[in-house]
């Protein structure tokens, strides 16, 4: 079983609508991202929580909420989507314990189309 | 303003070419280094790491880097790439102090002819 999955794998929307993402992990790890990826852009962080209790804005939080519901679950929400927000979404954790050294465990992404 | 850059955005090599993929970051205090592999319409996955140490890492599929302190460099190399190491490669930067971001690269694109 993935450690770190993500909900849906592909969506397609129109403009407007209101989109939510679901990621859930079973590493037991309190610190969870969530990246956007673009062509020629690499990664770029929208949001990032460290506990259940701490959430942050990333460098293109804009048009962008998150919650989390649980230490294992961090959702993306978009409240109203638009056609450049149509990227590749990925969920990340880690943990910053010695052994690990804050290595980030991908999910398998979301690819969301906004038409 | 901490930043990655990868200098080399597409890349295409001839199995058993030789590949060096470069990487500097501008942050003046301690990080950990990431290469990150993404192969065609996967997540991505961790290639090597370096922490502390010997500068010199070794990581999966034959795959090494080299850390240079002083030239801010975390170069990516391989002696002899196939054709299955066709894939998105990037390079992240972690400081270990302050906000435990993680900074990533854009990505370098590699092609392996057969």
């Amino acid at each position: 079983d993935a450690d770190v999955t993500q909900t849906p794998r592909n969506r397609i929307t129109k403009t407007g609508k209101r989109i939510m993402l679901e990621c859930s992990q079973t590493k037991g790890h309190d610190r969870m991202y969530w990246y956007r990826q673009d062509p020629g852009l690499g990664l770029r962080l929208i949001y990032y929580s460290f506990d259940v209790k701490d959430i942050n804005k990333g460098e293109i939080s804009d048009g962008y909420s998150v919650s989390r519901q649980a230490q294992a679950k961090f959702s993306l929400s978009l409240e109203s989507a638009i056609p450049n927000q149509t990227a590749l979404y990925f969920c990340a954790t880690s943990d910053p314990g010695v052994a690990n050294y804050n290595e980030q465990f991908f999910g398998p992404g979301t690819r969301l189309t906004v038409l | 303003a901490q930043s990655v850059s990868q200098h080399n955005h597409h890349v295409i090599l001839s199995e058993a070419a030789s590949l060096e993929l470069g990487c500097n970051y501008s942050y003046g205090g301690t990080v950990n280094l990431f290469w990150y592999v993404q192969y065609p319409g996967q997540h991505l996955q961790l290639l090597l790491k370096y922490f502390s140490g010997d500068p010199l890492v070794k990581g999966i599929k034959g795959f090494e880097a080299e850390f240079i302190k002083s030239k801010f460099s975390f170069n990516l190399r391989k002696p002899s790439v196939q054709w299955s190491d066709t894939a998105e490669y990037f390079c992240a930067v972690n400081p270990t102090s302050g906000t435990y971001k993680y900074i990533f690269g854009t990505g370098t694109r590699l092609k392996v002819l057969a």
